[in-house]
């Protein structure tokens, strides 16, 4: 199986809150992915980075923000939580050449 | 910009059906396409990935076709079982350095 994690893998919050979702590879892959996904939805890619210090924001418009100071870790922050960003986020990463590989994801709910 | 679809978006056959799941795509031009097994509230499982220079790939029961020009894939499960029960998506990469565009998926119950 592909060596990408995520953690919490459920999280449960108040309104308001700062929290930062962990997502780390040990494939060594230059690119990463955070998408998003409503239960029964579509997947919408929110953020990628092709690199180190290399970050952009993908085709869904999100509030939260990411930062990439190393190869393996790609970690996503919500600066202050609300009910509409309940969710679950999906992170993944991919080589050049390989397959995208996703991470078991993080649930988020905003109370 | 890439379009992916998907038909049908849900499916249920009897256990032990051989059955073909679709995908189009709109730009014919792409690097590589990924089919996708999703469990609910779990992550996405890669389970075949073909370049743009091949024609099919096979894994077990699965096996996954690719014609570039008429910008079709098709995912081919054999002898369905209650275990494959599960949202397939594919995703079509334009080029090495791009992102994947995703299917809308399709939601396959295998009833035993």
């Amino acid at each position: 199986e592909a060596d990408i994690y995520q953690t919490p893998r459920y999280l449960v919050i108040g309104t308001g809150k700062k929290i930062t979702l962990e997502c780390s590879q040990t494939m060594g892959h230059d690119k990463m992915y955070w998408y998003q996904q409503d239960p029964g939805m579509e997947l919408h890619l929110i953020h990628y980075s092709y690199g180190v210090n290399s970050t952009e924001k993908g085709d869904l418009s999100s509030e939260s923000t990411v930062s990439r100071i190393r190869t393996e870790h790609f970690p996503l922050t919500l600066e202050s939580a609300r009910p509409s960003h309940t969710s679950q986020y999906l992170c993944a990463s991919s080589g050049t050449h390989s397959p995208l590989h996703f991470g078991n994801g993080t649930r988020l709910t905003v109370t | 910009k890439q379009e992916v679809t998907q038909i049908p978006a849900a499916l249920s056959v009897p256990e032990g059906e051989n059955l073909v799941l679709n995908c189009s795509f709109t730009d014919s031009a792409i690097y590589n396409l990924q089919w996708f097994r999703q469990d609910p509230g779990k992550g996405l499982t890669s389970l075949l990935l073909i370049q743009s220079s091949q024609r099919e790939q096979t894994s077990g029961r699965l096996n996954a076709s690719l014609d570039k020009s008429s910008g079709r894939s098709t995912l081919y499960i054999a002898a369905s079982q209650p275990g494959d029960s599960a949202t397939y998506l594919c995703a079509v990469r334009q080029n090495a350095g791009n992102m994947l565009t995703f299917g809308g998926g399709t939601r396959l119950m295998v009833k035993p």
